[in-house]
């Protein structure tokens, strides 16, 4: 039982266009949703969250929308870099149990 | 800056071995995690603890058994290694991961042959 999906293995971009990388959730329980970057050999690293009492976060380049009511969250990448080449995982979470829950990854290429 | 340290960067056993995989994170977290990463299946969550000699199932267990004796110190033992089991690993440790979610090792790559 998946409660969280990411839907697209793999996803290639020219640099200076936008990434869309997608997730949807099952669990309505979910508080806090976030979004984690991982290189290959190196453990993932923290890259921008956002409440569920929220529908848009935005750091630098990175913005991240919520939509609870389709329980699909997203993450927007404008312009891209080639060192955004990496995989991407949704990981959402409640309150309640402080543990994450992660989606499969979405394997990101910025092509120059 | 946080860090959590896996002891080896790429192990390989033989089938039947028993594993220890060690962690450690020098930031006086009280949450860590052990997960596995596998193509197309994401980060799967085998173990976790709240607290000194406390250890919690995850989504996956079997197969696999934990140790925490000091509060800076996450094991994850493979009683008796498969080549299922050939994976990467990543421990994370956490304070609150609300407000800053998890640091990750950089993991352990493990064959079983």
């Amino acid at each position: 039982d998946q409660q969280v999906k990411q839907n697209s293995p793999s996803l290639s971009v020219q640099e200076g266009r936008i990434s869309i990388l997608n997730c949807d959730y099952t669990n309505s329980m979910f508080d806090y949703f976030l979004w984690y970057k991982k290189y290959p050999a190196e453990g993932p690293t923290f890259l921008i969250s956002i409440s569920s009492i929220k529908d848009k976060n935005e750091d630098g380049r990175f913005t991240v929308f919520l939509n609870k009511s389709a329980k699909h969250l997203s993450l927007h990448i404008v312009p891209s870099q080639p060192g955004d080449s990496a995989v991407y995982f949704c990981a959402p979470l409640w309150e309640g149990a402080q543990k994450l829950v992660f989606g499969q990854g979405t394997r990101l290429t910025i092509n120059p | 800056d946080v860090k959590v340290t896996q002891s080896s960067r790429y192990l390989v056993k033989r089938t039947g071995e028993k594993v220890f995989l060690e962690c450690v994170q020098d930031m006086d977290h009280e949450n860590m995690f052990w997960y596995r990463q596998d193509p197309g299946l994401g980060l799967r969550l085998i173990y976790f603890s709240y607290d000194v000699k406390m250890k919690e199932k995850g989504d996956i267990p079997e197969g696999y058994s934990v140790s925490r004796e000091k509060k800076e110190r996450f094991s994850l033992i493979l009683e008796s290694a498969s080549t299922n089991q050939t994976s990467m690993y990543l421990c994370a440790s956490s304070l609150n991961p609300l407000v800053n979610g998890y640091t990750f090792g950089s993991g352990t790559r493990l064959t079983v042959v």
